[in-house]
């Protein structure tokens, strides 16, 4: 069965680095999000993307937040400058278009980043 | 706005016992509801959802939940617990936008032998 996959797993990175998390959804798939899970708390979304554009963005994704699709299979996740607090597991997801309303995300297994 | 409680952080039944995850929502609009469940150190795997075609919405795992509009209630069940089934489960909604999905704060299950 297909999966979106994130790489790396885990990322340790020093506080004001930037970092870049990426991600390769479900290759027919079109909506493509990111969602992230500080650790014990809710899963929190950061922002979706379709058709090449941001189509909705949380309070959280800030200026310091971007993301791209360099290709047609990539999407990334790019914090310029890291604090302490973006430590947190971070999860891709994306699903179909078509009638999407009904259609779940489908998850990757995270990328655990640590800011130090 | 949508959105969805979980009542309960952390619900403990006997192994082949009933498991019963409650989760609450709020939509202004009819709502498209999921259950995904996150084993330790794993990503989220999507249990069932619901999309109004029938109320009573059976998953993976002998998981199955059901949809009460009166109750604004999708709870979890699980006739007998298994101690695989021990895991944090997140209940989620999507309103009228094509977009996001919202999750609740989550209930860890744990299973006592």
């Amino acid at each position: 069965e297909p999966e979106v996959t994130q790489t790396p797993s885990h990322q340790v990175t020093q506080m004001g680095q930037e970092v870049i998390l990426r991600c390769v959804p479900i290759s027919n798939h079109l909506y493509f999000y990111w969602y992230r899970q500080i650790l014990g708390q809710k899963v929190e979304f950061l922002v979706s993307f379709y058709n090449n554009e941001i189509s909705e963005k949380s309070e959280i994704f800030d200026d310091q937040f971007s993301v791209e699709r360099p290709d047609g299979s990539n999407f990334t996740l790019k914090i310029r400058s890291t604090k302490l607090e973006d430590s947190a597991m971070y999860f891709c997801a994306s699903t179909e278009g078509g009638n999407a309303l009904n259609s779940p995300l489908h998850f990757g297994n995270g990328t655990r980043l640590t800011v130090t | 706005a949508q959105s969805v409680t979980q009542l309960g952080s952390h619900v403990s039944v006997s192994e082949g016992a009933l498991v019963l995850l409650r989760c609450n929502y709020s939509s202004s609009v009819p709502p498209y509801l999921f259950w995904y469940v996150q084993y330790p150190n794993q990503g989220l795997q999507l249990l069932l959802k619901y999309t109004s075609a029938a109320t009573l919405v059976k998953g993976i795992n002998g998981f199955e939940a059901e949809f009460k509009k009166s109750e604004t209630s999708f709870h979890l069940t699980k006739p007998s617990a298994h101690m695989s089934d021990a895991a944090e489960y997140f209940c989620a909604v999507r309103g009228s936008s094509a977009s996001k999905i919202i999750f609740g704060s989550g209930t860890r299950l744990s299973i006592r032998p």
